[in-house]
């Protein structure tokens, strides 16, 4: 199956700057890349997802771009705010069409 | 729409217990998956199905079996429960397995001592 690594695993940030969070997976093959957001004791939700026919992706605060030659995206949040403190989760699909999910980024948006 | 629930939400097994995990779906959603949340470690599939009547092995089937009789339940059985089994559940259905968002249950909080 595919291969996903994230990192780093934990993530502290004052409120206002930003967060970068990176992936990398390796099936070359793989050409959709979600990301999930879970709050404490809550379950993950998607915020956003790129397919390979596009580099970047923008929802407001939060973007992703994805790199295919060196099989890595990422996932941008600007201006972060208390709300964004959770667990954020890369996904690849391998061959078999099912997702892998990386092992999770912590966030913590200091006041 | 409920989405995707999940009972119970927490449970205290001892070892060598049975249970079944219950998933029910009213998304018309073919697609329907089991995780297992293991601090630290991510979400880890144990089974799957693309429809009733059909379900495969995901990366960590050992010590669980499903089955999908309807397109809306996809319940998770474990025998003789164990330590290891000890986990956060969650349950998952997308329209589509390729490209498709994945929403998930509320989870089920499985402690085994």
């Amino acid at each position: 199956g595919e291969n996903v690594e994230q990192h780093p695993s934990t993530l502290s940030v004052q409120e206002g700057d930003s967060a970068v969070i990176k992936c990398t997976y390796s099936d070359s093959a793989s050409n959709y890349f979600p990301w999930y957001k879970q709050e404490l004791g809550k379950r993950p939700q998607l915020i956003i997802d790129i397919r390979s026919n596009v580099g970047e992706k923008k929802d407001q605060r939060i973007a992703v771009t994805l790199n295919k030659t060196a099989k890595h995206f990422s996932l941008h949040i600007t201006e972060t705010q208390p709300e964004d403190s959770a667990v954020y989760f890369c996904a690849a699909p391998g061959n078999d069409y099912k997702l892998s999910f990386g092992a999770g980024t912590t966030v913590t948006v200091r006041a | 729409n409920a989405g995707v629930t999940q009972t119970p939400k927490f449970r205290i097994l001892k070892i060598g217990q049975s249970m079944t995990l219950q998933c029910t779906q009213d998304m018309n959603h073919n697609y329907m998956y089991w995780y297992r949340q293991d601090p630290g470690m991510g979400l880890k599939l144990i089974y799957y199905s693309v429809g009733a009547g059909i379900t495969d092995k995901g990366e960590v089937p050992n010590g669980y079996n499903v089955s999908r009789s309807t397109t809306e339940d996809f319940p998770l059985r474990l025998e003789l429960a164990a330590p290891s089994q000890t986990s956060v559940y969650f349950c998952a259905s997308s329209y589509w397995d390729r490209d498709a968002e994945q929403y998930f249950g509320p989870g089920t909080r499985l402690t085994v001592t």
